[in-house]
């Protein structure tokens, strides 16, 4: 069972580029999310899913783009990656389709961004 | 305004020595509270789970209590092990709101040998 499978690990950007974080779950979790960890700051919301075809916003969600085609992909995207933009980025899942932490998230092991 | 404050920000303690981690909350309306333990370049697992009506909950060596009066939680590691070194992050939820948890900054525990 993989669980919550992000790729890639890592990855070193320049400036203006574009890139796509990739998530995929395969315990059909309605809820989906992506957040950013940055040191000495708390995991921050950045869009969320709670089923096929609907996404929306979190608490820092400028510059980066989901969709949710499937209920088991959640791609980030980034438009035109910024030196702000650095950080370790973590792909959840839920059972929870209210995403409510009735649910219990289930975290990818984090994809580590560098944009110089 | 919803908060989730952690205290300390950092522990170093030596192993077989046990600690408490503190968690305090202004989330309301309060849901349940989540103890997660990340490991260094991990992500972070689920140790425990508080309700309102819950006073004490044990995963093993971890016992975490909760006092929803006085809006605290805390986690007590008994036994500590070299392997317990790790943030541990509270999380609470907000009762009302779609998607909406509340995450501490974590506590980094050391456990040396």
């Amino acid at each position: 069972n993989a669980g919550v499978t992000q790729t890639p690990k890592f990855q070193v950007l320049k400036t203006g580029q574009s890139m796509t974080l990739q998530c995929a779950q395969d315990m059909n979790h309605e809820y989906m999310s992506w957040y950013r960890q940055d040191p000495g700051m708390g995991l921050r919301l950045i869009h969320y899913s709670v089923g096929a075809g609907i996404t929306d916003q979190g608490e820092v969600p400028n510059g980066y783009n989901v969709s949710r085609s499937t209920t088991e992909d959640f791609p980030l995207r980034l438009l035109s990656a910024a030196p702000s933009q650095t950080s370790v980025y973590f792909c959840a899942s839920s059972y929870s389709g209210s995403g409510q932490g009735d649910g219990e998230l289930f975290f990818g092991e984090g994809s580590r961004l560098t944009v110089l | 305004k919803n908060q989730v404050e952690q205290s300390p920000q950092s522990l170093i303690i030596l192993e077989g020595k046990n600690c408490t981690l503190q968690c305090n909350y202004t989330v309301s309306p309060f849901s349940n509270l989540r103890w997660y333990k990340q490991d260094t370049g991990r992500g972070p697992v689920s140790l425990t789970i508080m309700t309102f009506s819950e006073n004490t909950k044990s995963n093993g060596r971890y016992t975490a209590t909760l006092d929803a009066d006085t809006k605290q939680s805390s986690l007590h590691i008994t036994a500590s092990q070299l392997s317990d070194s790790a943030s541990y992050i509270c999380v609470v939820t907000r009762g009302s709101t779609l998607g909406r948890l509340y995450f501490g900054r974590g506590t980094q525990l050391t456990v040396w040998p």
